[in-house]
């Protein structure tokens, strides 16, 4: 079975830039999350989606992020423009039900904001 | 508001020394706890799931306990390939709805041999 795939895995920009992510999930898994993961912290839930509807983005900041899931599938998690603190690894995750805490995790992509 | 401590942060043992990892958690009632590992360069990887008191897993050297106010992950006489940051979350019945998991800090595991 494969794993959850995300690009890029590494990505550099400069402040007020714009940068996307893309997230492939495990195929049957309804429910999506993009986390970030600051060094030496745990990961934060930004955003949560069941099938196509966002179900949490309580902690999104939507003055500059915004995420999609497009036919319940893929999904793509942009920024802009970019600060220096968006500086983290960003993933994603899928379980097969959002109930369902045994999530299962991208490698991530690795964000620095120069 | 739902909150997860874990100590130590950092964690150096001999091959072979066993611990134990602490993960304190303040929720309004818990549905899940969940237990992650996470290499460098890599996302987390599901261990273990305890849903009551006095709950225990055992996977190979690990072993993950619970009572009503923290979790254990006990490591019994680790490899240096356990060495990792481990990860606890949990999940509680405030965010049934939404299954949202709230995350520790993490315990970085170093084991030399």
């Amino acid at each position: 079975e494969a794993g959850v795939a995300q690009s890029p895995r590494y990505k550099i920009i400069e402040k007020r830039q714009s940068v996307a992510f893309w997230c492939n999930p495990i195929s049957g898994h309804a429910t999506l999350y993009w986390y970030q993961q600051i060094l030496g912290q745990g990961p934060k839930l930004l955003i949560q989606f069941q099938n196509n509807g966002v179900v949490d983005d309580s902690q999104l900041p939507k003055d500059r992020f915004s995420a999609e899931r497009l036919k319940g599938v893929d999904s793509t998690l942009k920024i802009q423009p970019a600060k220096l603190e968006d500086s983290a690894v960003y993933l994603c995750a899928s379980s097969l039900d959002m109930r369902d805490g045994a999530q299962y995790f991208g490698p991530g992509t690795r964000l620095l904001v120069l | 508001e739902d909150q997860v401590t874990q100590s130590p942060e950092a964690l150096r043992l001999q091959e072979g020394e066993s611990s134990s990892l602490n993960c304190s958690y303040t929720v309004s009632g818990l549905r899940g706890l969940f237990w992650y590992r996470q290499d460098p360069g890599k996302g987390p990887e599901f261990l273990f799931t305890l849903y009551s008191a006095g709950e225990e897993k055992e996977k190979e050297r690990l072993k993950a306990t619970l009572t009503k106010k923290e979790s254990f992950l006990h490591i019994t006489a680790p490899k240096p390939e356990d060495s990792a940051t481990y990860l606890c979350a949990v999940q509680s019945h405030g965010s049934s709805n939404t299954g949202k998991l709230i995350f520790g800090q993490g315990t970085t595991l170093q084991v030399k041999p």
